[in-house]
């Protein structure tokens, strides 16, 4: 099976703008999962989607907004762009159990300057 | 909900010798608890996992034990290795919303 994949990998924006970030989980997985990963730090939640449907939040403010599609692949929005949302977004899919194996993507490097 | 705490937050260790991490959680309906290995640039790869009808899991030189009356699972390296340094995550599983949550991570540092 394919992994978990993102799109795209690295990514420099402006302040002020806005960003669309992709992930396609591992065929048959529902639940996707949205990180933040800023350097020497843990794994920030984001969001959770499973069969379309936002199950989780974390406490990121609105400017971060997500979605899932039919196939199951998701996108993570991110408006206004601040400096401080320079980091690694990681996204990990999962069959969307209580017992789930999640799996990682690479990641988005996304860089605000 | 769910809360996870790791320790240490860093750890070096001579090559050849034992590293163990610890982490304890609150929920005591979790039953599902994962341990993500980070190296340098890359992302969190699963490399054990342990259900809460098991007391122990090895797999080559990496084990993880659970103890649920206390409430804390450990990680287990052994004749560690330079390519063992990396970060280590480990998470438990929310029964109530099924959200994954992570401890702080462990800097591991195998010196040679």
């Amino acid at each position: 099976k394919a992994g978990v994949t993102q799109t795209p990998r690295y990514l420099i924006k402006t302040r002020g703008q806005q960003v669309t970030l992709s992930c396609s989980p591992i065929s048959g997985h529902r639940s996707v999962s949205w990180y933040q990963q800023t350097p020497g730090q843990g794994l920030q939640f984001l969001f959770e989607y499973f069969s379309e449907t936002q199950r989780n939040k974390g406490n990121f403010p609105g400017r971060f907004s997500g979605r899932q599609f039919s196939n199951s692949r998701s996108e993570m929005n991110v408006s206004t762009l601040e400096l401080g949302d320079s980091a690694l977004y990681l996204c990990a899919s999962s069959l969307g159990g209580r017992e789930r194996e999640q799996y990682f993507g690479p990641g988005t490097r996304l860089t605000v300057t | 909900g769910e809360n996870v705490e790791q320790h240490p937050s860093t750890l070096s260790v001579q090559e050849g010798d034992s590293a163990v991490i610890k982490c304890t959680y609150s929920d005591s309906a979790s039953n599902y608890f994962p341990w993500y290995k980070q190296e340098l640039g890359k992302r969190p790869q699963l490399i054990i996992d342990i259900r809460s009808n098991v007391g122990e899991k090895k797999d080559q030189r990496i084990a993880v034990t659970l103890n649920k009356t206390a409430k804390h699972f450990s990680l287990h390296i052994t004749e560690t290795q330079p390519e063992d340094s990396a970060v280590y995550f480990c998470a438990a599983i929310d029964s109530g919303t099924y959200k994954y949550i992570f401890g702080t991570g462990t800097r591991l540092k195998v010196l040679a």
